[in-house]
Parts: structure tokens; C-alpha cells; sequence
């Protein structure tokens, strides 16, 4: 069985843009969250979906947004891009809301 | 803000040392995990240890949960050059309508040869 997936693996915006991340959870995970990782630090979250419905939000402002689709699949979109921006953005899957996380490799952005 | 703080930062140990790391959360937690992240990759489920678990194991990894100190530790014994990573605790909160399950600043764990 295929892991959890993200795209693009790297990606280079300028100041002001909008990007838009993908991710395809595990077969039958219903379950996903995304995470920012700024080097050094650990993941910060940003969301939670279950079931195509936003189950937790972190400390991000509103230019973070995120979807899940009726397969299950994620989308995180970022909009007037700031240099602080630039990351590790990491997709998780799970079967439920609080157990074991699964991680895509992620998606590296840099805003110059 | 970082629910778990992880101690030391960093850590330097021979191969076949054991190495030890240890977590400290703030708030009631449901579960708490470990996770191994090899630099610039995805994380690793490593182990999870519910709150009315005291003591787990995987392998060559123990975890203790003290839940009165609100403190967790990570034991890896006979450390080999691929337990080379950072290793992170992570919490699921408990009575809470929000549900996230929160990364500490992890432990940069190096085995020299």
C-alpha cells in the first residue's frame, strides 16, 4: 500500500504569491492534518480534517486555509506568502482523530 | 506553542551506548507518542503510551509515562549509527473539543562510531 503522498516536493514562491499543497492520505485513513516545520523546531500544527470537516485549527493566521475532499485527499493553501513562510510542510494521516500519525516527506517551500 | 519540551536539546553518545530522553507536557494528555524524524524527512511513529500506561516497549525502545509529573521518557538501548535523527514527543490533549495532537522541540540524538 502506497504511504501518505505530498506535492510538490519543492517549491519556490516569491513575497505576496499564494501557494497550494496537496496531500493523499493512506488508503481508509479518514484522518489528516498538516504541520509546519521550521528548521530546527518541531512541527507546529496548523489543521485538522476528519471526515471533510475541520476538527482542530492552530495559531495561524487567516491566509492558512485547508480542505479535505470527499476521497479524502487535503489541500493547505497559503495566500500573500511572507518570508517567514518558508518550511517543511508535512501532511499526516490517521484512522482516528488522536492516535498514530503518519507522515508524507513533505513539501518544502521557500518565499524569497 | 509547543506543548511538549524535550530534554537535552541535543545529545552525543557512543555507538552501543544507551541513550535516554526525556519529555515534559503542560496539560492532561489522552495518549502520548514518540516520533523519529531523520533530517529533512517525514517523521516516524515510534510508540504510543496511553495515560493509563506506565511503561511501554518496542524493541530496543522504552517509554515511561509519569503522568503526576506530567513528564515522559524515551530509552533507547544499544544505540546504533542509524538511531542517528531527532526524536519528538507529541501529545493528544484530553477533554478537549479540539483535537490536535501537539510536537515538542525535540531531542537531536548523534552516535558516534
Amino acid at each position: 500500500d502506497a504511504g501518505v503522498t505530498q506535492s510538490p516536493t519543492h517549491l519556490i514562491k516569491t513575497r505576496g504569491q499564494h501557494v497550494t499543497l496537496r496531500c493523499s492520505p493512506i488508503s481508509g485513513h479518514k484522518s489528516v492534518s498538516w504541520y509546519q516545520q521550521v528548521l530546527g523546531q518541531g512541527p507546529q500544527f496548523i489543521f485538522q480534517y476528519y471526515e471533510k470537516e475541520e476538527r482542530g485549527r492552530g495559531n495561524f493566521p487567516d491566509r492558512f486555509s485547508a480542505r479535505q475532499f470527499p476521497n479524502y485527499s487535503s489541500e493547505l493553501n497559503v495566500n500573500a506568502l511572507l518570508l517567514g513562510d518558508s518550511a517543511l510542510y508535512l501532511c499526516a494521516s490517521s484512522t482516528g482523530i488522536i492516535g498514530e500519525l503518519f507522515f508524507g516527506e513533505g513539501s518544502r517551500l521557500t518565499v524569497l | 506553542s509547543q506543548q511538549g519540551e524535550e530534554d537535552p536539546q541535543a545529545l552525543s553518545i557512543q555507538e552501543g551506548e544507551n541513550a535516554t530522553m526525556n519529555c515534559s507536557y503542560k496539560t492532561s494528555i489522552n495518549n502520548l507518542q514518540w516520533y523519529r524524524q531523520n533530517s529533512g524527512r517525514g517523521l516516524v511513529h515510534l510508540i504510543l503510551i496511553r495515560s493509563n500506561e506506565r511503561e511501554k516497549h518496542s524493541g530496543r525502545l522504552r517509554v515511561t509515562l509519569d503522568t503526576s509529573k506530567k513528564s515522559s521518557s524515551l530509552l533507547i538501548t544499544a544505540s546504533r549509527a542509524a538511531d542517528t535523527a531527532s526524536y519528538f514527543c507529541a501529545t493528544a490533549p484530553a477533554y478537549s473539543s479540539a483535537s490536535k495532537i501537539i510536537f515538542g522541540s525535540g531531542t537531536r540524538l548523534s552516535i558516534r562510531p
